[in-house]
C-alpha cells in the first residue's frame, strides 16, 4: 500500500527559482491538503482541496499555488522561492470530512 | 477561530515512568474531531487516534490511553510504562466540521517533545 507519496524528499533551491512538490495518493481520498512545518510552530495549512477541480487557501497560502486535476494528485508549486519558504512540507489526505487524515513522509526544502 | 494548545514544550522521563501529554482546544463548533500524531526522529507523522466530539469515552490501546473531557476542552494522552522508542514529538490537532467544504483541515498544537531516557 503506497498511501500518500511525496516527491522529492529533499530539495535545495536558489532564491527566485520555482519548483513543484508532488503528492499522490492511491486511497481514492477526496480531501487533500498541504502543510508546512516550522520549528516551534507545529504544522500550518497552506492549501487544501475537497475534490478534483476544487481548491482553497489555508492559513499560509502566499507564495504557493495548487491545482487538482485528478483525485489522486495534488501538486504544490513554489512560484519564486524565498528563504522564508525553507521548511518541511507535508501532504495529507482523507476519505471525507472527519475521517482519519494520513500524511506523506514529508519533503525537506531549503531555499538559499 | 479554532486553536490547540500544548503547553508542555518538552518532557523528559526515565523509562518505565508514566507520562501524560496535555492538549487543550478551542472551537466554536459543536461537531469537531480531535487527533493525536506522533513524529519520531525520522520525521514522518504517524496517526495515533481520532475522536469525534460526540464520543467522550476514554480509549486505551496497549500502553496508550486518551482522556477526552469536553467540560474542560481537553484531550490528554497518557503513555504507561514509557519506553525509549516512545521518544518523539507528539502533536494534538483539531478539525472543525462546520461545513462540508471546510474539508478535513487540521489545526495543530505546537507539539510536545518527549524524551524517554534509559
Amino acid at each position: 500500500n503506497a498511501g500518500v507519496t511525496q516527491t522529492p524528499k529533499f530539495q535545495v533551491l536558489k532564491t527566485g527559482q520555482s519548483m513543484t512538490l508532488q503528492c499522490a495518493q492511491d486511497m481514492n481520498h477526496e480531501y487533500m491538503s498541504w502543510y508546512r512545518q516550522d520549528p516551534g510552530m507545529g504544522l500550518r495549512l497552506i492549501h487544501y482541496s475537497v475534490g478534483a477541480g476544487i481548491t482553497d487557501q489555508g492559513e499560509v497560502p502566499n507564495g504557493y499555488n495548487v491545482s487538482r486535476s485528478t483525485t489522486e494528485d495534488f501538486p504544490l508549486r513554489l512560484l519564486s522561492a524565498a528563504p522564508s519558504q525553507t521548511s518541511v512540507y507535508f501532504c495529507a489526505s482523507s476519505y471525507s470530512l472527519g475521517n482519519t487524515i494520513y500524511f506523506g513522509e514529508g519533503s525537506w526544502l531549503t531555499v538559499v | 477561530a479554532q486553536k490547540v494548545t500544548q503547553a508542555q514544550t518538552e518532557i523528559s522521563v526515565v523509562e518505565k515512568e508514566d507520562v501524560t501529554l496535555d492538549c487543550v482546544y478551542e472551537t466554536r463548533d459543536t461537531t469537531y474531531y480531535l487527533f493525536w500524531y506522533k513524529q519520531p526522529p525520522s520525521g514522518e507523522l504517524v496517526f495515533l487516534i481520532r475522536r469525534n466530539s460526540f464520543d467522550e469515552q476514554n480509549e486505551i490501546s496497549g500502553r496508550y490511553s486518551w482522556n477526552f473531557q469536553k467540560s474542560t476542552s481537553s484531550f490528554n494522552f497518557t503513555i504507561t510504562a514509557s519506553q525509549v522508542v516512545d521518544s518523539a514529538v507528539y502533536f494534538c490537532a483539531l478539525s472543525e466540521a462546520w461545513e462540508e467544504t471546510s474539508g478535513s483541515r487540521l489545526t495543530f498544537g505546537e507539539g510536545t517533545q518527549l524524551t524517554v531516557n534509559p
